[in-house]
């Protein structure tokens, strides 16, 4: 099973300020990696797939990055509905889809 | 526009199978190339797949479940249910379900329904 390991686990920054969250995985993945934001008793989405690409409605603000072990979830400018969690999740190793622990932003 | 909405019991007893059921609306679940699944998420914690369906039946299970786990579905509802046998507390969780985004079964989550809570007590 590939392991992958967000952080940090907590990420407190402000309004407008850029986020940069990791995603590390045990083994290469290549880019099948995706992003998901989930907020407080809602549903994870889907905002970044293989690794760069943005799903169909998120904004540009979102940006996926990395390849191999090593990926990247940049948001440019944080907005108030930002805030939230997001996981990574691999489609490598089939059929053992795995998700990471999650990384948290919060408001400073 | 595509919906799912998860239903059944809240509360199962250990040693005991929890049943959900995934009503899919928007759409019809024997659409070619989509594939429809399972996620939980416990308490607090991340996110878990359980496993995958095509209309056609065919299944596809996460390993570390795949004992346990029976994947259905009902083209005549437009519906695909979950069956996970002798649950212990540590099944009490969100389970979510779930249209795999992008076509094949190896594959992204987009869009999930709601989520319910079951929670495994005696």
């Amino acid at each position: 099973e590939i392991v992958l390991t967000q952080s940090p686990a907590t990420l407190s920054l402000s309004p407008g300020e850029r986020a940069t969250l990791s995603c590390r995985a045990s083994q290469s993945v290549s880019s099948y990696l995706a992003w998901y934001q989930q907020k407080p008793g809602q549903a994870p989405r889907l905002l970044i797939y293989d690794a760069s690409n943005r799903a169909t409605g998120i904004p540009a603000r979102f940006s996926g990055s990395g390849s191999g072990t090593d990926f990247t979830l940049t948001i440019s400018s944080l907005e108030p509905e930002d805030f939230a969690v997001y996981y990574c999740q691999q489609r490598s190793d089939w059929p053992a889809l795995t998700f990471g622990g999650g990384t948290k932003v919060e408001i400073k | 526009q595509l919906q799912l909405q998860e239903s059944g019991p809240g509360l199962v007893k250990p040693s005991e199978t929890l049943s959900l059921t995934c009503t899919v609306s928007g759409v019809s679940i024997s659409t070619s190339f989509y594939y429809w699944g399972w996620i939980r998420q416990p308490p607090g914690k991340g996110l878990e797949w359980i496993g995958t369906i095509y209309y056609s039946g065919s299944t596809y299970y996460n390993p570390s479940l795949k004992s346990r786990v029976t994947i259905s579905v009902d083209t005549s509802k437009n519906q695909f249910s979950l069956k996970l046998s002798s649950v212990t507390a540590a099944d009490t969780a969100v389970y979510y379900c779930a249209r795999n985004y992008g076509s094949g079964p190896n594959n992204w989550f987009d869009p999930w329904g709601q989520g319910t809570l079951v929670t495994v007590s005696s």
